[in-house]
């Protein structure tokens, strides 16, 4: 199985600031790396498919980049409905996995 | 608009079987591909399988095979979940999840999820 490793595993971070989320994959994936939204109580939602390709409704300060086993989300002025985890995912062979979580939280 | 309709919160004892359903709308039942994920409290997503509401294909995450089955009815245009043999390890949020728009590994309609409780 493709194993999915984002860091940090959390961070703290201010209304209007840049954020950064890495995802490593243990194989190289090409392009198929999804990244999903959790906020708390609620289920997740689909941001970004195809590593950079916004989901319809999704702001333009989410943005993704990367390839093969390196990728990367970034949200730019971060807003106070950004604070949620977040979660890499890896379609490049079943079974599909997740990476582990990034909890953005308000500094 | 798609919409994914799950059945209620269960509370099973270890060793029973849960079975949770899934209803799509907004197209054509036999259109779908649905996966199901879990979450255990706290915890990150799981992938557990895949199922063509078409023909009934199945793919299965290797740790689920033998215990989990997908299954859909055209009749009523609902799918299913079972687990047996449930061990509190299977206690978690069950999502009913459906890659409609990017294919079907890319979540884009999610359920509101199932809560099954395992505990004696």
């Amino acid at each position: 199985d493709i194993q999915m490793t984002q860091s940090p595993s959390s961070l703290s971070a201010s209304v209007g600031d840049r954020v950064t989320i890495t995802c490593r994959a243990s194989q190289t994936i090409s392009t198929y790396l999804n990244w999903y939204q959790q906020r708390p109580g609620k289920a997740p939602t689909l941001l970004i498919y195809g590593v950079s390709k916004l989901h319809s409704g999704v702001p333009s300060r989410f943005s993704g980049s990367g390839s093969g086993t390196d990728f990367t989300l970034s949200i730019n002025n971060l807003q106070p409905e950004d604070f949620a985890t977040y979660y890499c995912q890896q379609i490049y062979n079943t079974p599909w996995t997740f990476g582990q979580g990034t909890k953005v939280e308000i500094k | 608009q798609v919409q994914l309709v799950q059945s209620g919160p269960e509370v099973k004892q270890p060793g029973a079987s849960v079975k949770v359903s899934c209803k799509p709308s907004g197209d054509t039942f036999t259109d779908f591909g649905l996966s199901w994920v879990r979450q255990a409290p706290g915890q990150g997503l799981e992938w557990m399988g895949w199922i063509s509401a078409y023909n009934g294909n199945t793919k299965y995450a290797r740790r689920f095979q033998g215990g989990f089955t997908m299954t859909t009815d055209t009749s009523t245009s609902t799918a299913y979940m079972e687990l047996r043999s449930l061990t509190s390890d299977d206690t978690a949020v069950y999502y009913c999840v459906s890659g409609y728009s990017y294919g079907a590994g890319a979540f884009d309609y999610w359920g509101q999820g199932t809560l099954v409780t395992v505990s004696s």
